[in-house]
């Protein structure tokens, strides 16, 4: 069965610059959700998107930015990066939103490297 | 604000034995819960999702139970091997807003 595609797996960037995260959630699936994940911390939530509109948005700093296609795949723009910004990055998709539980599904995350 | 406590932070035992982590939260108002595996610096791995109308849920040698009243949950794994050794991350999803708020993680090293 098909995942959720995150891509790149792998970024090194230096200070400063920016970087952009891709997320293919599983087809038909129309919720997309954003997790960081720091060294030797617990996933937090950062956004999510429901039929292309933000749903919630958590702990995600301004320098950040995201948003969800027509084709319902996501991108996370991380402007000015920091060196606190190194992180796992992980996208989750669901089906549906608001009526009742709908498992998120996670992809293998994108380990972004600030030097 | 819901939390979401994990005990033991870590935990080392002899292969073979059975094992018990704990997962407590202060939010009843929950859809189920879920507990992940994560292999260091690799992805979540789902290893079983108990629904908030569920008391357990079975996986070959893990059996994951809810005790959504007092707001506890434990994974217990049986006849450890050393391929169980990760981190157990305990999670639930908000009914208001359906994002999931993790666990710190049980680190779990099973000596060979």
């Amino acid at each position: 069965a098909a995942g959720v595609i995150q891509s790149p797996r792998h970024l090194i960037k230096e200070k400063r610059e920016t970087a952009t995260l891709k997320c293919y959630p599983i087809p038909r699936h129309d919720t997309v959700y954003w997790y960081q994940q720091g060294p030797g911390q617990d996933p937090q939530f950062l956004i999510s998107f429901y039929e292309k509109m933000q749903s919630d948005k958590g702990s995600i700093p301004d320098r950040f930015s995201a948003q969800q296609f027509s084709d319902y795949h996501s991108e996370l723009n991380m402007s000015s990066l920091e060196l606190g910004d190194s992180a796992l990055y992980f996208c989750a998709s669901s089906l549906g939103l608001g009526q009742g539980y709908n498992e998120q599904f996670f992809g293998p995350g994108t380990r972004l490297t600030v030097l | 604000k819901q939390e979401v406590t994990q005990i033991p932070a870590a935990l080392s035992v002899p292969e073979g034995e059975n094992l018990v982590l704990n997962c407590s939260f202060t939010d009843s108002a929950i859809y189920n819960l879920q507990w992940f595996r994560q292999d260091p610096g690799k992805g979540l791995t789902s290893l079983l999702l108990i629904q908030s109308s569920q008391r357990e849920q079975t996986s070959g040698r893990l059996n994951a139970s809810l005790d959504k009243s007092s707001g506890r949950s434990t994974l217990y794994i049986a006849a450890s091997q050393p391929g169980d050794s990760a981190t157990y991350l305990c999670a639930v999803p908000m009914v208001r807003d359906d994002k999931i708020i993790f666990g710190k993680g049980t680190r779990l090293h099973i000596l060979p």
